[in-house]
């Protein structure tokens, strides 16, 4: 079974500096997608960004990357410039390929601190 | 374009009873999933709909049903509630593809006193 862990439970990071956030996930899988969510206080999931495994290079959404590392099944999300509204609970999440299912399997999350 | 929507928003229940929750997926969506999500447990996936047909179903017990409508919009009930049922339960929906985002609503939260 696909598993999704976040080691870190909550993170720290001043405003307009860059906090990194990491995700390993196992699965015997080859080809899947790789997302991390945004949850703020008002709870409405919200996606940042999404990798497709047989894509080597990493995804990038503005101030947001992901570092990518299939071999070591690690997908860490990098916030640039962090901004006071990116403080809220991020998820990252695997989802398997071939269209059977958009079942989404979840770590526990990150939550983020941004300091002014 | 209206987002997905889930009604309603906010509900209290007493053990033994059971709820119905809605949601109604964005225009042309065509799937819907449905996740719980507790302190203790996380997101938890709980069933997907395609077509009003369940084509995934999580580890729970079978208190918990949905259905889906010919106009995509979705159903979940929960029967005899316990207290370990308080949640917030969030839906999702997505068009057929496979590299489509599944955009969730704003959930219902579920008290059991």
């Amino acid at each position: 079974a696909q598993t999704v862990t976040q080691s870190q439970p909550e993170m720290s990071v001043q405003e307009a500096e860059t906090v990194t956030l990491s995700c390993t996930y196992d699965t015997s899988e080859s080809d899947y997608y790789l997302f991390w969510y945004k949850q703020p206080p008002s709870r409405q999931m919200i996606l940042v960004i999404r990798q497709e495994a047989y894509k080597q290079q990493n995804a990038t959404e503005n101030r947001f990357s992901v570092n990518f590392q299939k071999a070591a099944k690690s997908f860490s999300l990098k916030i640039s410039d962090s901004q006071l509204g990116d403080a809220a609970m991020y998820f990252c999440a695997y989802r398997a390929a071939g269209g059977a299912t958009n079942k989404l399997i979840f770590g526990t999350g990150t939550l983020l601190a941004v300091q002014p | 374009k209206a987002g997905v929507t889930q009604t309603p928003r906010y509900l209290i229940k007493t053990r033994g009873q059971q709820v119905t929750l809605s949601c109604s997926p964005i225009s042309g969506h065509r799937s819907v999933s449905w996740y719980q999500q507790t302190p203790g447990q996380g997101l938890q996936f709980l069933f997907e709909y395609f077509s009003e047909t369940q084509r995934n179903k999580g580890n729970f017990p079978g208190r918990f049903s949905g259905r889906q409508f010919s106009n995509s919009r979705s159903e979940m009930n929960v029967s005899t509630l316990e207290l370990g049922d308080s949640a917030l339960y969030l839906c999702a929906s997505s068009r057929v593809g496979e590299l489509d985002t599944q955009y969730f609503g704003p959930g219902t939260r579920l008290t059991v006193l």
